[in-house]
């Protein structure tokens, strides 16, 4: 079955550090969206990118955050400057169709803790 | 704009009883309902989903939900719980909103088999 890969599976930096969180979506699927999990907390929605550009973003995807495709095929996440309360894990999704009929295919999750 | 709600936090049951987590949703136009199923260190996986059509939907791992428009609910059955059930499940709604579709996820249910 077709997967999601992210990378790297768990990354610690300092608070002010910027990092970048990778996903290798499915070849040919091309919508993508990034989700987080604050430790007992809910899954929530960041981002959503289709055709080089976001769709759609909630409040929590403010300017210190970022996405693109730099290569036509990985999909990655930047956090610029981060922050204690950005640790969370972070998923990758993907899917291949905008139809809301079509479940998403999740990655592994990245976790983050910020220090 | 769409909400989902999940009673329990926690459900605890014995090996081969009756499983049961509860979701129930708010949406302003009609849904499409997912449950995802997230084992300890893993991502999310799709254990099924509510689209169109029958209203009693059959997942992986003898997982069954049933749509029920008049009380706005999907929740999550299985006859026989068995110890690999142990895991946090989430109830997502999903409808289309601009270009997003998003998932919006209730809280999470974890469950807990015990012999």
């Amino acid at each position: 079955e077709p997967e999601v890969t992210q990378t790297p599976s768990h990354q610690v930096t300092q608070m002010g550090q910027e990092v970048i969180l990778r996903c290798v979506p499915i070849s040919n699927h091309l919508y993508f969206y990034w989700y987080r999990q604050i430790l007992g907390q809910k899954v929530e929605f960041l981002v959503s990118f289709y055709n080089n550009e976001i769709s759609e973003k909630s409040e929590i995807f403010d300017d210190q955050f970022s996405v693109e495709r730099p290569d036509g095929s990985n999909f990655t996440l930047k956090i610029r400057s981060t922050k204690l309360e950005d640790s969370a894990m972070y998923f990758c999704a993907n899917n291949g169709d905008s139809s809301p009929m079509v479940g998403y295919t999740f990655g592994s999750g990245t976790r983050l803790t910020v220090v | 704009a769409q909400s989902v709600t999940q009673l329990g936090s926690h459900v605890s049951v014995s090996e081969g009883a009756l499983v049961l987590l509860r979701c129930n949703y708010s949406s302003s136009v009609p849904p499409y309902l997912f449950w995802y199923v997230q084992y300890p260190n893993q991502g999310l996986q799709l254990l099924l989903k509510y689209t169109t059509g029958a209203t009693l939907v059959k997942g992986i791992n003898g997982f069954e939900a049933e749509f029920k428009k008049s009380e706005t609910s999907f929740h999550l059955t299985k006859p026989s719980a068995h110890l690999s059930d142990a895991a946090e499940s989430f109830c997502a709604v999903r409808a289309l909103t601009g270009g997003g579709n998003k998932l919006t996820f209730g809280t999470g249910t974890q469950l807990k088999v015990e012999l």
